[in-house]
């Protein structure tokens, strides 16, 4: 295992399109979590897992936003009808659970046009 | 207010030089991550760490959780070590981390 990885590293595309972003966890961890960081900021929250349920998301995600983790393995974030503003880094990582240390991905960098 | 700050904002150094960066939190926490950024993007954890001191080669971390403050150290710095720093505090009964604006480090040869 190689640790998270993140598909694919760069993404530009055009306001409203729909943009699909795939993070595969460290095998063994059952806590995948989605985060976004905006230039010169540190990630933000966006939404939690653990192993298939998805616990928790944030305010900041609206309802364009949805993420999935079938199975609880792989995780996708899709966002429809895309935004300037949501050009980002978004960022996977994943942990093992009972506050072992998580792992991230190299991130997926939007850039909406 | 955000949970967690970090100093500098930005810090420029010569090679071989100490360099320290803070990060003071207001919350309760379990662990504190100091985490690694480099331009291309992807995150390296560095450190994690809930009392006292780690080294791992030229870097120490050190947390006083009754201050609610951690340092990272870089000594003998090196032009490989510019990256951004950013800490990040597990808060108690949550599972979420919440991070520090991040430090951007560069060192000049």
């Amino acid at each position: 295992d190689t640790g998270v990885s993140q598909d694919p590293r760069h993404k530009i595309t055009k306001r409203g399109q729909n943009v699909t972003f795939r993070c595969d966890p460290i095998s063994e961890h059952n806590r995948l979590y989605w985060y976004r960081q905006t230039l010169g900021q540190g990630p933000e929250f966006l939404t939690y897992f653990q192993n298939e349920a998805q616990l928790e998301k944030s305010r900041l995600l609206s309802d364009r936003f949805s993420a999935e983790r079938p199975k609880g393995s792989f995780s996708t974030l899709e966002i429809q009808r895309t935004e300037q503003g949501d050009s980002a880094m978004y960022l996977c990582a994943s942990s093992a659970t009972g506050g072992y240390e998580a792992f991230f991905g190299q991130g997926t960098r939007l850039t909406v046009v | 207010k955000n949970e967690v700050e970090q100093s500098p904002q930005n810090l420029t150094a010569q090679e071989g030089e100490f360099i320290t960066i803070n990060c003071s939190y207001s919350v309760g926490i379990s662990a504190l991550h100091w985490l690694q950024q480099h331009p291309g993007g992807g995150i390296v954890s560095l450190f994690m760490l809930s009392s006292g001191k780690k080294k791992h080669g030229r870097l120490i971390a050190t947390i006083n959780i009754q201050e609610k403050h951690s340092s990272l150290h870089i000594t003998a710095s090196h032009p490989r070590d510019s990256a951004v720093y950013i800490c990040a505090v597990e808060p108690y009964n949550d599972y979420k981390l919440s991070f520090g604006a991040g430090t951007t480090v560069t060192v000049r040869a």
